[in-house]
């Protein structure tokens, strides 16, 4: 049962390069998330979904963009990569808005914008 | 603005002791509340979830309360061991939006 997967586990782009964060899910769940976890700080959510074709932006959607195509994936797309950018992102998923599960998260992709 | 605090920011104990960690939000209009476990470098593992009709939950030598007219909830560890050492995190799923908004954490190390 492999939850959430997450890659690349840890990347170094330079200043305006692009790349794609990868999340999939094979728990059939539902809502997905991206989160961004700054230094000592707690995590903010840049994007989530409640469905497949379904994408909205949370507290920090500047820089990013998300799609879902279907139920099992949530790529994260970084264009024009900034230093503020360098961070460690999390990709997470649940059943529905209040599962008595809770929500599942992926090991982390650690990026550093150089 | 819905906002989710945790006090403190860092905790030092000796092994063996109980220890209460806070959280604080100020939206009582919550889903459900998460306290979340985060060792260093790693993901973020689910530790309890608290609905918001419950009280407490217990799992283990962890209980975590609420108390959503306060505003608060607490996660207590009893017999603290070392490798109860990580970041705990406490996150609040409002009613509105159902977007989990964390704290932003306190690290735990329980010394031998």
């Amino acid at each position: 049962n492999a939850g959430v997967t997450q890659t690349p586990k840890f990347r170094i782009l330079k200043i305006g390069q692009s790349m794609t964060l990868q999340c999939t899910q094979d728990m059939n769940h539902n809502y997905m998330y991206w989160y961004r976890q700054d230094p000592g700080m707690g995590l903010k959510l840049i994007y989530y979904s409640v469905g497949a074709g379904i994408t909205d932006k949370g507290e920090v959607p500047n820089g990013y963009n998300v799609s879902r195509s279907t139920t099992e994936d949530f790529p994260l797309r970084l264009e024009l990569a900034a230093p503020s950018q360098t961070s460690v992102y999390f990709c997470a998923s649940s059943y529905t808005q209040g599962s008595i599960y809770g929500y599942t998260f992926g090991s982390g992709t650690r990026l550093t914008v150089v | 603005k819905q906002e989710v605090t945790q006090i403190p920011a860092a905790l030092s104990v000796p092994e063996g002791e109980n220890l209460v960690l806070n959280c604080s939000f100020t939206d009582s209009a919550i889903y459900n509340l998460q306290w979340f476990r985060q060792d260093p470098g790693k993901g973020l593992t689910s530790l309890l979830l608290i609905q918001s009709s419950q009280r407490e939950q217990t799992s283990g030598r962890l209980n975590a309360s609420l108390d959503k007219s306060s505003g608060r909830s607490t996660l207590y560890i009893a017999a603290s061991q070392p490798g109860d050492s990580a970041t705990y995190l406490c996150a609040v799923l409002y009613n509105q939006g159902g977007k989990l908004i964390f704290g932003q954490g306190t690290e735990l190390s329980v010394k031998p």
